[in-house]
């Protein structure tokens, strides 16, 4: 399985909702990150875990919460979002320690913010 | 401080002509390359990647790419362009050192390939 999953796919919020991104890979990486990927532009990381711990918090405001429950798993928590938050949020992992540091990508999940 | 530059925003070729689309790096360290591709409302797949084995390096769908270090480049090629090759292409870099770590990828601008029928 070289799959990174994310879900939903696409999210619409209202700038008082509470939501949650989730990503899921069974490669075995200890390392899964979030990136921002505003149209016609490059992803921006915003954080990154390894083994499980954050590693990097790219100064990403604290309306986003990042959580790593297991190396299988990573959320991303939304809450009192603005509109310029819209974007498309990549998910992505890589092993830690060997290789070349490439990034296996989920679909994204699209959100707006109302 | 690694980077890389991508040249021309928006690249266009008809289909069937050569596709060229230019990555420029700038690490104090060997560096790992990539290119990705990315289409519409999708995530980005890898198309190929330099890890030293070899310069010149073939990847999915056609695609190759050469290393050059005197010209600190690592250009895209495809001899014969199809409609489907539309996206945006991303060149990505990371450096040897903590290439094995966990720093993430530094992302060119991306380059956008028009098909022109």
């Amino acid at each position: 399985d070289t799959e990174v999953t994310q879900t939903p796919k696409h999210l619409v919020m209202g700038m008082t909702n509470k939501k949650s991104l989730k990503c899921e890979q069974h490669m075995g990486h200890r390392a899964m990150y979030w990136y921002k990927q505003k149209a016609k532009k490059p992803p921006e990381l915003m954080f990154v875990y390894s083994y499980e711990k954050l590693s990097i918090n790219e100064s990403v405001p604290s309306r986003f919460s990042p959580e790593c429950p297991n190396s299988s798993l990573l959320n991303l928590h939304l809450h009192a979002l603005q509109p310029e938050d819209s974007a498309l949020y990549l998910c992505a992992s890589s092993h830690v320690g060997l290789g070349t540091g490439e990034l296996f990508f989920g679909e994204g999940s699209r959100l707006t913010v109302l | 401080a690694q980077s890389v530059t991508q040249l021309g925003s928006h690249v266009s070729v008809s289909e069937g002509a050569l596709v060229l689309l230019r990555c420029n790096y700038s690490s104090s360290v060997p560096p790992y390359l990539f290119w990705y591709v990315q289409y519409p409302n999708q995530g980005l797949q890898l198309l190929l990647k330099y890890t030293s084995a070899a310069t010149l390096v073939k990847g999915i769908n056609g695609f190759e790419a050469e290393f050059k270090k005197s010209e600190t480049s690592f250009h895209l090629t495809k001899p014969s362009a199809h409609m489907s090759d539309a996206a945006e292409y991303f060149c990505a870099v990371s450096d040897a050192v903590s290439g094995g770590g966990a720093d993430g990828l530094t992302f060119g601008k991306g380059t956008h390939l028009i098909i022109q029928p």
